[in-house]
């Protein structure tokens, strides 16, 4: 069974304060890992789709990376419009569902 | 990215009738489509996988009679919450995937629905 667990489940920021949230797996044959965005009372948004250790990918302020045991997403320098849930999801070899972790919710304060 | 629409954004219903919420996927096509809830500061708990012209799965533990799934178009899948009770109030998100040749891996979620039973 595939497993997800994300940490911290909370993180509070001052505005410019760089941070980064990880996302550790363990999953049957890794299709794809993703992040999204999730702000309160709305879907979540789709961020990245990293597919195998040593992949990286970035959008404005958030990078993400991945090994084989977890994956990193990395806020630069946040702004307060940052705040939100940020998801991990992994997708194994059973294929065509995800496994999302908790979660982390990221606050940033200016 | 892909755009998928979920309606109605909230609804409030009386305990024992049904409710329907629509997903739909506006610029793409989607053979499967998938329905989850989400409890207030908790994740996305994945109830079923919604097929185009067949049956959903359900995953273990959700009753199939209670909230029932049709996906009748490659851009069209409902879920009916029958005879409502206060414990089925939650967030409801679905998603999509294109299916087409080429779509990509990535899931485009809807904006999700508030259902509050009174």
């Amino acid at each position: 069974e595939d497993q997800v667990t994300q940490s911290p489940e909370a993180l509070r920021l001052q505005e410019g304060e760089s941070s980064s949230l990880n996302c550790s797996y363990t999953v049957s044959g890794l299709r794809g890992l993703f992040w999204y965005r999730q702000d309160p009372g709305k879907g979540p948004e789709f961020l990245f789709t990293l597919y195998s250790a040593g992949e990286e990918k970035e959008k404005e302020r958030l990078k993400a990376t991945l090994t084989k045991k977890e994956s990193f997403l990395h806020i630069t320098a946040p702004k307060p419009e940052d705040s939100a849930t940020y998801l991990c999801a992994v997708e194994g070899a059973a294929g065509n569902k995800l496994t999302f972790g908790g979660g982390t919710r990221v606050l940033v304060k200016p | 990215g892909a755009v998928v629409s979920q309606h109605p954004s909230r609804v409030i219903c009386k305990s024992g009738t049904s409710v329907k919420i629509e997903c739909r996927s506006l610029d793409f096509q989607a053979t499967t489509m998938f329905w989850y809830r989400q409890f207030p500061k908790q994740s996305l708990m994945l109830m079923a996988t919604s097929n185009e012209g067949s049956k959903a799965t359900y995953e273990q533990g959700v009753e199939k009679d209670k909230f029932l799934i049709n996906h009748a178009s490659l851009t069209l899948s409902t879920l009916t919450v029958t005879s409502a009770h206060p414990e089925d109030s939650s967030f409801y998100i679905c998603s999509a995937r294109d299916s087409q040749p080429g779509g990509g891996t990535e899931a485009f979620f809807g904006q999700g629905t508030r259902l509050t039973v009174v």
